[in-house]
C-alpha cells in the first residue's frame, strides 16, 4: 500500500522561502520509472502542477514557477523536498505530493497540507 | 504552453449518463488521466492512460481519447459521483485541465 504525507509550515510570511517535505512508504524512489510530484490547489481553484522528480534524479518544473522551485530527494529516508522561494499571498494553497509510477499519471496522493502566506 | 480545456460544470440526473470533455491540441496523441475530487478530500485517480480503470473504480466510469478531445463518461450516474473532475496529460510537463463540477440533480 502506497502512502504519502506532506509536512511543513502552515503559515509563512511574504518573501520567505517555503520548504515542504513529502514522506512516503510502499514504494522506492530508486525503482526505475518511478517519480514523486508536487501539485497545489488554491482555495476554490484548480489543481496546478509544480514539480516532479524521478528515480534517476531527473527533475521537471512548471515553466511559470521554475525560477522559484527546487525539488530534491533522499532515497534512504523515503522523502522528497520542495522549496519555493519568495512566497506571496497568491501562493496560499493546499500542497499535495503524489506518486508517479509512469510519466503520465499520479496514482496515489497525500492528504495535502494547507499553506497560508500572510504577514 | 499546452492547455487543457474543460467545461466548468455538467449536470446530470441520477441514473443517466454524464460526459465530461477535455480538449487540447492533438490530445489524442497523448495519454490522459482523470481525477475525482470531493470537497475537502485529495484527488483520486479514476482513469489513466485514456481508458484504464484502477482497481476499486466502478465500471460505470470509462474514458476515451481521440483527436483533440478526451471524454470521461459516467454511466448510471449516482449521487456519490457528484464531485470535481480534472483531466491531466503530459506534454514534456504535467498539465491539468481547469476542472469540471459534476452535479447530480
Amino acid at each position: 500500500q502506497i502512502t504519502l504525507k506532506e509536512s511543513g509550515p502552515t503559515l509563512v510570511k511574504p518573501t520567505q522561502t517555503l520548504t515542504l517535505t513529502c514522506t512516503f512508504s510502499g514504494f522506492s524512489l530508486s525503482t526505475r520509472e518511478v517519480g514523486v510530484g508536487w501539485i497545489r490547489q488554491p482555495p476554490g481553484k484548480a489543481l496546478e502542477w509544480l514539480a516532479l522528480i524521478y528515480w534517476n534524479d531527473d527533475k521537471r518544473y512548471s515553466p511559470s514557477l521554475k525560477s522559484r522551485l527546487t525539488i530534491t530527494k533522499d532515497t534512504s529516508k523515503n522523502q522528497v523536498v520542495l522549496t519555493m522561494t519568495n512566497m506571496d499571498p497568491v501562493d496560499t494553497a493546499t500542497y499535495y505530493c503524489a506518486h508517479n509510477p509512469e510519466t503520465e499519471y499520479f496514482d496515489s496522493w497525500g492528504q495535502g497540507t494547507l499553506v497560508t502566506v500572510s504577514s | 504552453s499546452y492547455d487543457l480545456t474543460q467545461p466548468p460544470s455538467v449536470s446530470v440526473s441520477p441514473g443517466q449518463t454524464a460526459s465530461i470533455t477535455c480538449s487540447g491540441d492533438k490530445l489524442g496523441d497523448k495519454y490522459v488521466s482523470w481525477y475525482q475530487q470531493k470537497p475537502g478530500q485529495s484527488p483520486v485517480m479514476v482513469i489513466y492512460q485514456d481508458a484504464k480503470r484502477p482497481s476499486g473504480i466502478p465500471e460505470r466510469l470509462s474514458g476515451s481519447n481521440s483527436g483533440n478531445t478526451a471524454t470521461l463518461t459516467i454511466s448510471g450516474t449516482q449521487a456519490m459521483d457528484e464531485a470535481e473532475y480534472y483531466c491531466q496529460a503530459w506534454d514534456d510537463r504535467v498539465v491539468f485541465g481547469g476542472g469540471t463540477k459534476l452535479t447530480v440533480l
